[in-house]
């Protein structure tokens, strides 16, 4: 069965921190691994990742895999009031798999 | 953990068929949610359930017709489909829909094949 871990669970920063949330994996035919934004409704698509070791950047956020030891992180840095929010990463394998997310508060 | 399960996974129909999507939680949310993931689109919204009652429909068309007896267990009724309608339909609950940052927990999916 595949299975996506993610932590921390939770985590509370100050505005301004920089933040790595993991996310590990154990997927059978593994084909890409996907980052999202959760705030109020559905989640919004921030990072698909399918080769090891290429960074993926969007402004203050980036993201980087390693397919050798079945994980991402996803690093957030200087921090706004704005980025908090559940964080989801999801493993496409054989189906769509998606871990329990971290809960990113930011402290002004 | 079986706190999301959708059956069936896969199901391949032609476009004249009617058949149900299930999805239940074990994780006593009151809130449940069907996703369509189509290749290479983002995450789509489509129902939204809180308490039984439905409270968002994002201009989904009526070919696709939800449907939620409890808190614990949502359908989705197809007929008439399309073929670009073929797409990874997913299950979601959280504990309450719309209110605060609510972490929402997704089942498996239902791989669906229109012909």
């Amino acid at each position: 069965e595949d299975k996506v871990v993610q932590s921390p669970l939770s985590l509370v920063v100050h505005e301004g921190d920089t933040v790595t949330l993991n996310c590990s994996y154990e997927v059978t035919n593994f084909r890409s691994l996907l980052w999202y934004k959760q705030e109020k409704k559905a989640p919004t698509f921030l990072f698909m990742l399918t080769s090891s070791g290429i960074e993926k950047k969007s402004g203050r956020l980036s993201s980087i895999l390693d397919k050798k030891e079945l994980f991402s992180i996803l690093n957030i840095t200087a921090t706004q009031t704005g980025d908090s929010a559940i964080y989801l990463c999801a493993v496409v394998g054989d189906g769509l798999t998606f871990g329990k997310g971290t809960h990113l508060i930011i402290q002004p | 953990e079986t706190g999301v399960t959708q059956t069936p996974r896969h199901l391949v129909m032609g476009m004249t068929n009617k058949k149900s999507l299930k999805c239940e939680q074990h994780l006593g949310h009151n809130a449940m949610y069907w996703y369509k993931q189509s290749a290479k689109k983002p995450l789509e919204l489509m129902f939204v359930y809180n308490f039984k009652e439905q409270t968002e429909n994002n201009s989904v068309p009526s070919r696709f017709s939800p449907e939620c007896p409890n808190s614990s267990h949502l359908f989705l009724h197809l007929h008439t489909l399309q073929p670009e309608d073929s797409a990874l339909y997913l299950c979601a609950s959280s504990q309450a829909g719309g209110v605060g940052t609510d972490t929402q927990y997704f089942g498996p999916g239902t791989r669906l094949t229109v012909l």
